[in-house]
């Protein structure tokens, strides 16, 4: 069982937004603005999306946006396109002792 | 452009130890931190421990008895071993580099399944 808690699953058109949740506590999402989201095709190691809650590293559309409220951060991404489909893993610090925690993944599915 | 490669035996017998190496090209290993992460067949991602460049380490506490990560700094490589492997440890494991030790793994190697059998 993974620390974070994400959807099996989620759906959705081409065009269309979705918006993936990360639950977790206040030793982790909770407490910490580092959250970051990774997507990996099947067979591919996974691809940071999304790092320090918000942020997006060089390369990676604007389609995707990070925000969190509470102890759940979410991953949206807008416009959707047939390339976004693939599984989404959070990940969240939790302090020194644990450092990082991850999510059990989310697979899209562009309908 | 920064790449990680891991290296090392895809079969390893129960009670033994598993050895991996991640060799880093386009860039220098003497920065940063280098984690160990792994990915059981059909799961979720497990973050196994990191070294700095110091060579200060942090072990995830489930597997901290069992896990051992080192660096050479001559080769631009870091290591893996984990001990007294059982089936539940069999997965694809990656090395990634995190740029602050907050959990942010921007680049990652292609991964590489170890199986456990005898």
């Amino acid at each position: 069982q993974s620390a974070l808690t994400q959807p099996r699953s989620v759906s959705g058109s081409p065009g269309q937004s979705v918006t993936i949740s990360c639950t977790g506590t206040r030793s982790d999402v909770g407490g910490y603005d580092y959250v970051s989201w990774y997507q990996q095709h099947p067979g591919r190691a996974p691809k940071l999306m999304i790092y320090d809650l918000r942020n997006r590293p060089s390369g990676v559309p604007d389609r995707f946006s990070g925000s969190k409220s509470g102890n759940t951060a979410s991953l949206t991404i807008s416009g959707l396109q047939a390339e976004d489909e693939a599984d989404y893993y959070c990940c969240s610090y939790a302090g020194s002792y644990t450092f990082a925690v991850f999510g059990g993944g989310t697979k899209l599915t562009v309908l | 452009q920064v790449q990680l490669q891991e290296s090392g035996p895809g079969l390893v017998k129960p009670s033994e130890t598993l050895s991996l190496t991640c060799t880093v090209s386009g860039g220098s290993i003497s920065t940063y931190y280098w984690n160990w992460i792994r990915q059981s067949p059909g799961k979720g991602l497990e973050w196994i421990g990191y070294i700095y460049y110091s060579g200060s380490t942090n072990y995830s506490p489930s597997l901290k008895s069992r896990v051992t990560v080192s660096l050479d700094t001559s080769k631009n490589q870091f290591s893996l071993k984990l001990s007294s492997v059982t089936a539940a440890d069999t997965a694809v494991y990656y090395c990634a580099r995190d740029l602050a030790a907050a959990g942010s793994f921007d680049y990652w190697g292609q991964g590489t399944l170890v199986t456990v059998s005898s």
